[in-house]
Formats: C-alpha cells, sequence, structure tokens
C-alpha cells in the first residue's frame, strides 16, 4: 500500500491560509489523493480529492506536485472551528477489485485566535 | 436528512459479552465500513463490504464478525475473541468502492 506521512501538529492564526503538507512518494499513476478531518470525538469528514490536477472546492484546496509525490491541503481562511485532524490518504485497490483505505496518525491543526 | 446513523453513542459491557454495533445509512450508498480508532491513533480498517451479502477482512478483523444482508445496515458484533474491544469505532459508507466515504458519528465502546 501507498503510505502518507504528514507532520504531527501545526498552528495556524484564524483568518490566515492554513497550509498542511503531506508526502505520498510510493503513490502508483491511478491512485487518488483525498483529505478527511475529524473533530475531537466525532466521525470523519470528507473535504477533497484529486488525481493529478489541483482541485477547489467550497471548504479547501488542493495542490498536487506534477510528480503526485506530495500535496498541500489549504484552508483559504482559518477559522476556529477548522481546528481538528486533518488526514491525508491515498486509494488502493486491490486484486479483487476492493477499496482499501489507510489512515495514518494525522495533522492535529490547531487555529489560534 | 441524508446520512449515517450509529447507535448508541456510547456503550459498556463486561468482558467475555459479545456486543453488537449498530450503523444505518439511507444514502443508498453499495459500499460499508467498519474502523477503530484508538486514542491518539489514525483509524484501522475492520471489516468492509462492497455490496449486500458480500464482505471483506480489513486490517484487524479476528475477534469481530459482520454481515450485510440489507443495503443500508453493516452491523458490527465484537465477540469476547476480542482482546482488546474498548475503542471508538466508526462505520462509513461510499456510492461505490471509488467514492468517498461518509462516516458516522460512531460508537465508543468500553469494555470493564
Amino acid at each position: 500500500d501507498a503510505k502518507t506521512t504528514q507532520p504531527t501538529s501545526m498552528d495556524c492564526a484564524e483568518g490566515r491560509a492554513a497550509n498542511l503538507p503531506c508526502n505520498h512518494s510510493t503513490i502508483s499513476g491511478n491512485e487518488y489523493v483525498y483529505w478527511y478531518r475529524q473533530i475531537h470525538s466525532q466521525g470523519p469528514q470528507y473535504i477533497i480529492h484529486g488525481l493529478k490536477n489541483n482541485e477547489t472546492n467550497e471548504m479547501a484546496s488542493l495542490i498536487i506536485t506534477e510528480d503526485r509525490k506530495s500535496s498541500t491541503l489549504i484552508l483559504p481562511h482559518a477559522t476556529l472551528r477548522d481546528t481538528a485532524v486533518y488526514y491525508c490518504i491515498v486509494r488502493v485497490i486491490n486484486s479483487g477489485g476492493y477499496q482499501k483505505v489507510t489512515f495514518g496518525t494525522g495533522t492535529k491543526l490547531q487555529v489560534i485566535p | 436528512d441524508g446520512g449515517i446513523t450509529q447507535s448508541p453513542k456510547y456503550l459498556f459491557r463486561k468482558e467475555g459479552q459479545n456486543v453488537t454495533l449498530s450503523c444505518e445509512q439511507n444514502l443508498n450508498h453499495d459500499a460499508m465500513y467498519w474502523y477503530r480508532q484508538d486514542p491518539g491513533q489514525g483509524l484501522r480498517l475492520i471489516y468492509y463490504s462492497q455490496i449486500v451479502n458480500d464482505f471483506q477482512k480489513g486490517d484487524i478483523a479476528e475477534g469481530y464478525s459482520v454481515s450485510r444482508e440489507k443495503k443500508e445496515s453493516f452491523p458490527l458484533t465484537v465477540t469476547s475473541a476480542q482482546k482488546n474491544p474498548t475503542a471508538f469505532y466508526l462505520c462509513a459508507s461510499s456510492i461505490s468502492r471509488e467514492g468517498e466515504q461518509y462516516f458516522g458519528p460512531g460508537t465508543r465502546l468500553t469494555v470493564t
């Protein structure tokens, strides 16, 4: 399985952009990069995903490097409610056609007033 | 409202008892998943199901069992064989194996 590495924690000032990096150097050509976040004691929430091109939605932007070995999730104007653990994952489909998703320990983002 | 429900939110059991955690979705999703999360750790996949009447073991299936008799339901039984059952259990679903997963609110199981 392709694995991801993320910093354990990050701080961001409220109202500023939060840039969360993720390394996925062993990613395969047909694997997507997904981002989720988990607020304490709740289920993870899907944020965004992409394959090669940069993506943007109402929550965030995803920047994927040209070699696809790393990506950055950007929260353009962080608020206190964005304080959460952010998971970067890649998708694996095994020979049986079933999906396997591996969640690491993520990045704990603390938004500071 | 469409979504995934897990019940109960908190569950307490005595050691040696089997316990079943409920997961229901009304999103018409084909795929459903069970994860376990321990303090300070990521999610680990227990079981997943791509279609009704079919399911596959994940990374840590030992001591757990599931069924998928209906599209909207994917209950997880934590058996007495599970050595460390106390954890936060999360159910998820996706429209297909490629789709993004939507998670329920989780059930926190405590076994003493």
